[in-house]
């Protein structure tokens, strides 16, 4: 059975840290790998994208990503108490469908 | 001039009911999907429809079933709801070329009494 596996936390970082999520996935062909951002209450948005191995910067997100050790990561730089959210990650598996597989999510709590 | 609306936001209803969750979206997307969030925030797939097709049916009870009348709109509609049945049921859209980059509706908390 694919899988996406993420710690459930929550992960508690002070204000203007650096907070480092991560996601493990079982499926070795996935193509295409997703951040979802989740505010309590409300519904999944996407901020992040990456299909290729290596990094990936948008603004003070990162996204890191390696096929071999089967690993994708989201750093958030300078973070916020407005970060404070449900992050989950999300795997298009390979063999067809291309339905995104999400993982539990993570919940990172930004505290002054 | 919401992307993905559906509705009710909230349902509470009881055992054995039979209860419908209407999505539209205006984004021009060409695939829709059906999405079940339980209480420990577990966003699992329950279809996705493509062009009118249903193009993926995970194990769900065949209580579930997906209504498309055009490829703005995804319905769910559930035949005697049961205790487990209560989550939140989020739509969500997407164009077939960027699978994964989805675009998710406020969400239906459902709640079977």
């Amino acid at each position: 059975q694919k899988e996406v596996e993420q710690n459930s936390g929550p992960l508690s970082v002070p204000e203007g840290a650096i907070a480092s999520l991560n996601c493990t996935y079982s499926d070795r062909g996935s193509q295409s790998f997703f951040w979802y951002r989740q505010y309590s209450g409300k519904s999944p948005e996407l901020i992040m994208s990456i299909y290729s191995n290596g990094d990936k910067e948008d603004g003070r997100f990162t996204a890191q990503l390696n096929k071999a050790s089967q690993y994708v990561s989201l750093l958030i730089r300078d973070s916020q108490p407005s970060d404070s959210a449900t992050y989950l990650c999300a795997v298009n598996e390979s063999g067809g469908s291309y339905i995104p597989t999400f993982g539990r999510g993570t919940s990172l709590i930004v505290h002054p | 001039d919401t992307a993905v609306s559906q509705t009710p936001k909230y349902l509470v209803t009881q055992m054995g009911n039979d209860k419908s969750i209407k999505c539209e979206q205006n984004l021009g997307h060409d695939t829709m999907y059906w999405y079940k969030q339980d209480s420990k925030k577990f966003l699992k797939i329950m279809f996705s429809y493509n062009n009118k097709e249903l193009i993926i049916n995970e194990t769900v009870p065949n209580r579930f079933s997906p209504k498309s009348p055009d490829k703005a709109h995804l319905n769910l509609h559930i035949n005697s709801l049961e205790l487990g049945d209560s989550a939140v049921y989020f739509c969500a859209s997407s164009q077939r070329q960027e699978f994964g980059k989805l675009f998710f509706g406020s969400g239906t908390q459902l709640s079977v009494l």
